[in-house]
């Protein structure tokens, strides 16, 4: 499968402050990547569809303007989280689909709002 | 949309017995299911998977089986062992490109 690269791993920041997280697609030109979002002792649940070259696609209760979405390459999406709050904290992580050899995810991002 | 459902949520099991964590799901075109093994803090890893066309595959220690039409699978591990322990999901998705939809996930526990 595909190599999926995510940093950081772990952030740290003040309420109020934005946070960028990177995904990258080491070997696989992907035009779709997708972000989840995890919180503790729960599944993972799609936050937003990222389309190379056009705008994300949001699910339903997941706030476009603070969770911005950027995949303006073939290899690389990031998610920013904006105006962090405490309740922003959580695990987020990004998959890569490749049809026949499924899917590959990033390592994934552990976000702390203080 | 897809929903997909899971059960047990927890499963504690003797070490060398069986365990099975049974899923369902809600969109018939829903064509492709993968099973993924996830440690804390770490990504989901996938363990296997099957697709519709298929009613059933076997890796070893750990199978997965289809039933199209109930909209049910199931993942079988047998033999199991402490390193077993983890949370499992399942999962649905069309084709392997578009959105995968997770199931709620089972806490697996194997005591030794």
């Amino acid at each position: 499968g595909a190599v999926v690269s995510q940093h950081p791993s772990r952030v740290i920041c003040k309420s109020g402050t934005s946070v960028k997280i990177e995904c990258r697609s080491l070997d696989f030109q992907a035009t779709t990547m997708f972000w989840y979002r995890q919180f503790p002792k729960q599944s993972l649940m799609l936050m937003a569809t990222s389309n190379e070259g056009s705008k994300a696609t949001y699910e339903q209760g997941v706030e476009k303007d603070k969770f911005l979405i950027n995949h303006a390459s073939l290899t690389l999406s990031t998610l920013t989280v904006t105006s962090a709050h405490p309740e922003d904290s959580s695990f987020y992580i990004c998959s890569v689909g490749q049809g026949a050899e499924g899917y590959t995810f990033g390592s994934g991002t552990r976000l702390t709002v203080v | 949309g897809e929903n997909v459902e899971q059960h047990p949520s927890t499963l504690s099991v003797q070490e060398g017995d069986s365990a099975v964590i049974k899923c369902t799901y809600s969109d018939s075109a829903s064509n492709y299911f993968p099973w993924y093994k996830q440690e804390l803090g770490k990504r989901p890893q996938l363990i296997i998977d099957i697709r519709s066309n298929v009613g059933e595959k076997k890796d070893q220690r750990i199978a997965v089986t289809l039933n199209k039409t109930a909209k049910h699978f199931s993942l079988h591990i047998t033999e199991t062992q402490p390193e077993d322990s983890a949370v499992y999901f399942c999962a649905a998705s069309i084709g392997g490109y578009q959105k995968v939809t997770f199931g709620t996930g089972t806490k697996l526990q194997v005591i030794p």
